[in-house]
């Protein structure tokens, strides 16, 4: 299993950026995925989930209507598109595989560090 | 707004056993929780160490155990290790949400 995310950044307050999280190892179409973030020096915080099929999704209320989640089965990648971002969405993102409802975060990726600043 | 709280820091002799755990505002944790244990390194990636609040990943060391106890989701760790300091985050699962929430983190000191 690998999972490498990629498309953080410098974006000013405000603006908007796509993260991508690419997935081989494993077949991607089969399972669900995360996003996790993790602020510098913070501890972890769940971002959003996406079901196999992306025909379900949710996100942690501080991101809601801001953040879409979403999946490309046939490229075999994850996505992310932050738009109105604050000082408060600076992090690295992690995305996670999902072995099944009760391992919600198998294998996760390296990150991709997200900053936000004018 | 539901808080999962963990002890901030906790410090270790190697060799010595230590107890982590992991408490909701909510009420007690419990397996419909499905808490899950994460060990995370300086400037690493976390690792998924417990699932199902008691169930060990194939790669993780014999030391780690898991358990539910008095409203709380617990890591032991024994024998410690000098390589097992690290933060260590557990996460819980909130049905009536849909949602999942990271506890604050234990950074855990081997001295």
């Amino acid at each position: 299993v690998q999972l490498v995310e990629s498309g953080g950044g410098v974006v000013q307050p405000g603006g908007s950026l796509r993260l991508s999280c690419a997935a081989s190892g494993f077949t991607f179409s089969y399972y669900d995925m995360h996003w996790v973030r993790q602020a510098p020096g913070k501890g972890l915080e769940w971002v959003a989930f996406i079901q196999s099929d992306g025909s379900k999704t949710n996100y942690v209320q501080s991101v809601k209507g801001r953040f879409t989640i979403s999946r490309d089965n046939s490229k075999n990648t994850l996505y992310l598109q932050m738009n109105t971002l604050g000082p408060e969405d600076a992090a690295v993102y992690y995305c996670a595989k999902v072995r099944n409802p009760t391992i919600p975060c198998e294998y996760w990726g390296p990150g991709t560090l997200v900053t936000v600043s004018s | 707004q539901t808080v999962v709280t963990q002890e901030p820091s906790l410090t270790v002799s190697p060799g010595g056993t230590v107890t982590l755990t992991c408490a909701s505002s909510t009420g007690a944790v419990t397996s419909a929780n499905y808490p899950n244990w994460f060990q995370q390194k300086p400037g690493q990636a976390p690792r998924a160490l417990i699932f199902s609040a008691t169930n060990k990943h194939s790669w993780t060391p014999a030391r780690f155990s898991g358990s539910l106890l008095g409203g709380k989701a617990v890591l032991t760790l024994s024998h410690v290790q000098p390589e097992d300091e690290a933060e260590y985050y557990c996460l819980l699962y909130y049905v009536s949400a849909q949602s999942w929430v990271f506890g604050g983190g234990t950074k855990l000191t081997v001295l």
